[in-house]
């Protein structure tokens, strides 16, 4: 079975903090990772990663993909109160479906 | 920017009636799909659709779940006789450029 493990599962820290989420996966004929934030309702996409060892970009967020470790980051830089929400992690593995991790609820304090 | 539109944003149903969940993917997407969130739970595949056909269902998605196209625009789910354990966000979801668009989703709170 598909699985995908999020870590930590919480995380508080201050404004202008750097911080680092982690996704470990699991499955079967892998695809894609993505990551996603989740604010108040529908999950809004940040990244997608196909590729071991490129880095992608937007602004403070980043993330990396390692398939050998079958794994991923998603950093924040210079953290700020807008960056509190719940970070998740998902694995494509065919059948055009997402298999989603439990989540990083992360809390800036200003 | 083109998006996902679900309605209602929220739903209070009794215990065994039916529900309609309604949906509105991107208009040239071509893969649709069901998930739902228990609160505090994680994100959980119910369904995919493509060519007005399931073409992948999870465990969850028994017979109490179906989904219908029933026009060239909206996307429905329907659960026939609900059970309070249904109580959770349902999202909509439409594949575009090989990542998921997701509606903002239905509250269905089964009392």
């Amino acid at each position: 079975e598909d699985k995908v493990v999020q870590s930590p599962l919480s995380l508080v820290v201050h404004e202008g903090d750097t911080v680092t989420l982690n996704c470990s996966y699991e499955v079967t004929n892998f695809r894609s990772l993505l990551w996603y934030k989740q604010e108040k309702k529908a999950p809004t996409f940040l990244f997608m990663l196909t590729s071991s060892g490129i880095e992608k970009k937007s602004g403070r967020l980043s993330s990396i993909l390692d398939k050998k470790e079958l794994s991923s980051i998603l950093n924040i830089t210079a953290t700020q109160t807008g960056d509190s929400a719940i970070y998740l992690c998902a694995v494509s593995g065919g059948a055009q479906k997402l298999v989603f991790g439990q989540g990083t609820r992360l809390t800036i304090n200003p | 920017e083109p998006e996902v539109t679900q309605t209602p944003s929220h739903q209070v149903t009794q215990m065994g009636q039916e529900v309609i969940l309604r949906c509105v993917p991107i208009s040239n997407h071509l893969y649709f799909y069901w998930y739902r969130q228990i609160l505090g739970q994680k994100v959980e595949f119910l369904v995919s659709f493509y060519n007005n056909e399931i073409s992948e269902k999870s465990e969850i998605f028994d017979d109490q779940f179906s989904v219908e196209r029933p026009d060239g625009s909206n996307f429905t789910l329907k659960i026939r006789s609900t059970k309070l354990e249904d109580s959770a966000m349902y999202f909509c979801a439409s594949l575009g450029q090989a990542q998921l668009y997701f509606g903002p989703g239905t509250r269905l709170t089964v009392t």
